[in-house]
């Protein structure tokens, strides 16, 4: 079983949907995660940083993170066709020099 | 765009040759990191680096080595390509470690192995 579980997809959802991406894992020790988006044949660039349990918001992006659940989520709110691309997530530990990554979801919003 | 180029961008070898990827980073960043992305796989680390010198290995490190002789260069060399080493393959930078580690990606490296 991997560390990071996440539904590779593809997803694809008209444009203005609520689009909802998650992962799950098995390592309590996790405290620190994160949504990585990589558009087609780039580099994965941060999206959102959570630290430990909760929501966190920016502009029509939404993390949340339920340690109880080992459970972590990503939604987007009226989504445009220029959110197509994999989607990441990423964990670690307190003073780890590494992340783990899930498979990221393939995402396509429809015009 | 932090400063992280990739060399070659694209590669086609054959199998049994050696080949080495470079990563420069012009963000004088401690850490390095090198990532293979296979569908169905996402990013598995196969070795990162904690200063010049230092390195460690990853959870798919077989059949690759790396050096670090300066702070802004990293290399990854596959000493006898073989065909499931086909793969992109993509260097990382992060100046902390642990806690907010936001690692920076380069443009990646398109390897085939025929």
């Amino acid at each position: 079983q991997k560390e990071v579980e996440q539904d590779p997809g593809p997803l694809s959802v008209p444009e203005g949907a609520i689009v909802s991406l998650n992962c799950t894992y098995s390592n309590s020790a996790f405290q620190y995660f994160m949504w990585y988006r990589q558009y087609s044949r780039k580099g994965p660039e941060l999206l959102m940083y959570t630290y430990s349990s909760g929501n966190k918001e920016d502009g029509r992006f939404t993390a949340q993170v339920d340690k109880s659940s080992k459970y972590i989520s990503l939604f987007i709110r009226d989504s445009q066709p220029s959110d197509s691309a994999t989607y990441l997530c990423a964990m670690t530990v307190q003073g780890a020099q590494k992340l783990v990554f899930g498979q990221g979801t393939r995402l396509t919003i429809n015009p | 765009d932090a400063g992280i180029t990739q060399s070659p961008r694209h590669k086609v070898t054959e199998t049994g040759t050696p080949v080495t990827l470079r990563c420069h980073q012009t963000e004088n960043h401690r850490y390095m990191y090198w990532y293979r992305q296979d569908p169905g796989h996402g990013l598995r680390l196969i070795h990162y680096s904690y200063g010049v010198k230092d390195t460690d290995k990853g959870e798919v490190s077989d059949g690759y080595s790396v050096s670090r002789s300066k702070t802004e260069d990293f290399l990854l060399t596959l000493e006898s390509a073989t065909s499931s080493q086909t793969s992109v393959y993509f260097c990382a930078i992060s100046s902390t470690s642990g806690g907010y580690n936001e690692q920076f990606f380069g443009p990646g490296t398109r390897l085939t192995v025929l």
